[in-house]
C-alpha cells in the first residue's frame, strides 16, 4: 500500500541553526500538510500546501517556517534558524488523489527534532 | 476556534472486552471527522473516515459514529486484542479548501492479556 515517507527518523541540531525535513508524499495525492506534535501535546496543524503554493497556515507557522516542493516528488518544510521550542514530533501527510478535499489524510512516520 | 476533546485519556480493560472511546468538538460545521491510531514513537495510521453526511462507519472489528448535532463521535473497538494497545486520536476537518485536521489530545488504551 502506498505510503507517505519521511527523512531523517532523527535529526539533532543545535539552536540556531537551519534545518530541512524532507517528505515524499502519496504519488498522486494532491494536497500536503505539515503537523507538529510536541511531546505529550496536541498534534497540531502547520501548513498545508495545493497547486505549488501554501493554503493554509496556522499561527505557529511564522516567518522562520517556509515550504517547498522541489520536484515532482518532494515535499520539504525548512526552519530558518531553531529554537529550542521547536523541539517536536513532525508529520507530513497527504490526500486527495482524486483533488477531492473530503479524501483521508494519510500521515508518515515523522520526524524527531531535537534542538540543544 | 474548533476545540476537539476526548474522553477517558486512558483506559485500560481485559482482553475480549468490547470498549468505546468518545470524541467530542465545538463547532458542528465539519466536513469529516477521521480516526487515527498512534503507537509509540510512530506515526498515525487513519483508521475510519466518517464524512459529514454519514451517521456510521465500519472497519473490521471498528465501527465509527458521528452525530454532528451533538458534536460527537464515538469509536466503538468489539472484542479487544492485545495489539489493539495505542493511542487513538481524533481529528475533525473544518475547511473547505486544504485546511488542516484539528486533533484531540487522543486515548490512550491499554488491552490487558
Amino acid at each position: 500500500e502506498p505510503e507517505v515517507t519521511q527523512t531523517p527518523s532523527h535529526q539533532v541540531t543545535q539552536m540556531g541553526q537551519e534545518v530541512i525535513l524532507r517528505c515524499v508524499p502519496i504519488s498522486n495525492h494532491l494536497y500536503f500538510y505539515w503537523y507538529r506534535q510536541i511531546l505529550g501535546q496536541k498534534v497540531e496543524f502547520l501548513v498545508s500546501f495545493y497547486n505549488n503554493e501554501i493554503s493554509e497556515k496556522s499561527e505557529i507557522f511564522d516567518d522562520q517556517f517556509s515550504v517547498e516542493r522541489p520536484d515532482g516528488s518532494n515535499f520539504t518544510l525548512k526552519i530558518r534558524s531553531t529554537k529550542l521550542e521547536d523541539s517536536a514530533m513532525y508529520f507530513c501527510a497527504s490526500s486527495g488523489r482524486t483533488g477531492n478535499s473530503n479524501q483521508p489524510q494519510h500521515f508518515g512516520d515523522g520526524t524527531r527534532l531535537s534542538i540543544l | 476556534k474548533q476545540e476537539v476533546t476526548q474522553i477517558p485519556a486512558a483506559l485500560s480493560v481485559p482482553e475480549g472486552e468490547n470498549l468505546v472511546l468518545n470524541c467530542s468538538f465545538t463547532d458542528s460545521a465539519i466536513y469529516n471527522l477521521q480516526w487515527f491510531r498512534q503507537d509509540p514513537g510512530k506515526g498515525l495510521t487513519s483508521l475510519l473516515l466518517i464524512q459529514s453526511s454519514q451517521r456510521e462507519q465500519t472497519s473490521g472489528r471498528l465501527n465509527a459514529s458521528l452525530d454532528k448535532s451533538s458534536g460527537r463521535s464515538t469509536l466503538y473497538i468489539a472484542a479487544s486484542q492485545p495489539g489493539d494497545s495505542a493511542t487513538y486520536l481524533c481529528a475533525s476537518y473544518s475547511g473547505g479548501g486544504a485546511d488542516g485536521l484539528t486533533f484531540g489530545k487522543g486515548t490512550h488504551l491499554i488491552i490487558q492479556p
